[in-house]
């Protein structure tokens, strides 16, 4: 049974940098069928994806978040990681990292999740 | 930026048919997947490829697609069934390849 686990600071000071990491169990990340995701819902609202990350470290970004998101992958670890530039309280949101499956349109859905953490944008 | 719209609620009473709408230009050539989100938990897939259910999702649920708009059913609702519901798929030209529905909180009277 493949497990997700995020971790990260929940607190971050305004024009900082948010980092998350999450780290894959029962299953390896560099399996090569799987795109491994970013996926935030502020409290009380709904998804909005990220981007994903494949095991050799191509990358996808959710247009509207591009300038500021980079994702990146530690095989020997399990592990991909997120990193949110120039946060403000809009940012404020609890992030899921998720396993993704691309259909043959090339759109991925996804299959596991983590429980998620929630990130805390303040001074 | 394309969007998908969902009913911000649907309200059944148990043992009765919740239908879940979707709406989106581009369902026609993309295919939809359905979240299930109880409070506090992270969303689990109930449908995917339009009407696909994968293992341990009960048999209850089911999906449907026609023309512009995709609906997620759910046959002799049970309390447990209480949740948020997300429709996610695609616009057609590659720029959004993730797109969420802004969710559906089903009640269940």
């Amino acid at each position: 049974q493949v497990q997700l686990q995020e971790s990260g600071p929940g607190l971050v000071k305004p024009s900082q940098t948010l980092s998350l990491t999450c780290t894959v169990s029962g299953g390896s990340i560099s399996s090569g069928d799987y795109y491994w995701s970013w996926i935030r819902q502020p409290p009380g609202k709904g998804l909005e994806w990220i981007g994903y990350i494949y095991y050799s470290g191509s990358t996808y970004y959710n247009p509207s978040l591009k300038s500021r998101v980079t994702i990146s992958v530690d095989t020997s670890k399990n592990q991909f990681s997120l990193k949110l530039s120039s946060v403000t309280a809009a940012d404020t949101a609890v992030y899921y990292c998720a396993r993704g499956i691309l259909d043959t349109a090339m759109v991925p859905y996804f299959d596991y999740w983590g429980q998620g953490t929630l990130v805390t944008v303040s001074s | 930026s394309y969007e998908l719209t969902q009913p911000p609620s649907v309200s059944v009473s148990p043992g009765q048919t919740a239908r879940i709408t979707c709406s989106g230009d581009a369902l026609p050539k993309q295919y939809a997947y359905w979240y299930q989100q109880k409070p506090g938990q992270a969303p689990v897939l109930v449908i995917y490829k339009d009407s696909e259910r994968p293992s341990g999702i009960p048999e209850r649920f089911s999906g449907s697609s026609s023309g512009t708009t995709v609906t997620l059913t759910i046959s002799g609702v049970q309390a447990e069934d209480e949740a948020d519901y997300y429709c996610q798929s695609a616009d057609s030209s590659g720029t959004s390849p993730v797109v969420f529905g802004g969710g559906t909180k089903l009640t269940v009277l």
